[in-house]
């Protein structure tokens, strides 16, 4: 099956630090990826969808400048949460579409990131 | 109106029982409709998808859509421990407009509990 590897699997750093997150499909293009955020005990937040090769379109309320999306290639998006903040800790998880089945949309998640700031 | 609704539990099913998962949606123009299993602290896993009206069925479960109600729900049948998880409803929702592209919108989730 469709395999989207995601990492690193949980980051500790301390505020005004920035991270990086990478979203990688292994076995299929993925012409579209997703970043959520998960707060405890919530659901999936959609906080941007990427498209290879263009700008990522953020949802209302998602800041532009702190959550950088990068999707340089068929197989792999980067999330930047920049100058992040204790506000910011939380389970970000990717998530991708296969190219070769645009129409069947099933969402492929990768294993999350944790994420701490101190 | 939430775009995507789900009862958040918890729904206690004893073992061996039938567990039945209800979702509505509000986009009338929705087509893709997804069910996902979410484990404590882990990333969702996909159950069951299903596009067209009726009753779409994969072992223990069954996935079940009348869009003319804008409703779709889970049944798993023999219901085990091993199920106990959060099950995510997610629909497909359409763009609006020329830069605005599909995406899938989750609902908050139901929690199910299955007791022995």
């Amino acid at each position: 099956g469709a395999v989207v590897s995601q990492h690193p699997s949980w980051v500790i750093c301390k505020s005004g630090t920035s991270v990086k997150i990478e979203c990688r499909s292994l076995d299929f293009q993925a012409t579209t990826m997703f970043w959520y955020r998960q707060f405890p005990k919530q659901s999936l937040m959609l906080m941007a969808t990427s498209n290879e090769g263009s700008k990522a379109t953020y949802e209302q309320g998602v800041e532009k400048d702190k959550f950088l999306i990068n999707h340089a290639s068929l197989t792999l998006s980067t999330l930047t949460v920049t100058s992040a903040h204790p506000e910011d800790s939380s389970f970000y998880i990717c998530s991708a579409t296969d190219r070769a089945a645009p129409d069947l949309w099933p969402q492929h998640f990768g294993d999350g990131t944790r994420l701490s700031i101190l | 109106q939430k775009e995507v609704e789900q009862n958040s539990g918890p729904l206690s099913v004893p073992e061996g029982a039938i567990a039945s998962l209800n979702c509505t949606y509000s986009d009338r123009g929705s087509q893709s409709f997804f069910w996902y299993r979410q484990y404590s602290g882990k990333s969702p896993e996909l159950i069951m998808f299903i596009y067209s009206n009726g009753d779409k069925e994969d072992g223990r479960f069954t996935a079940q859509l009348n869009k003319a109600s804008q409703y779709v729900s889970l049944l798993i049948r023999d219901s085990q421990p091993s199920d106990s998880a959060t099950y995510l409803c997610a629909v497909n929702i359409l763009g609006r407009g020329y830069s605005s592209a599909s995406k899938i919108i989750f609902g908050s989730g139901t929690r199910l509990s299955i007791r022995p």
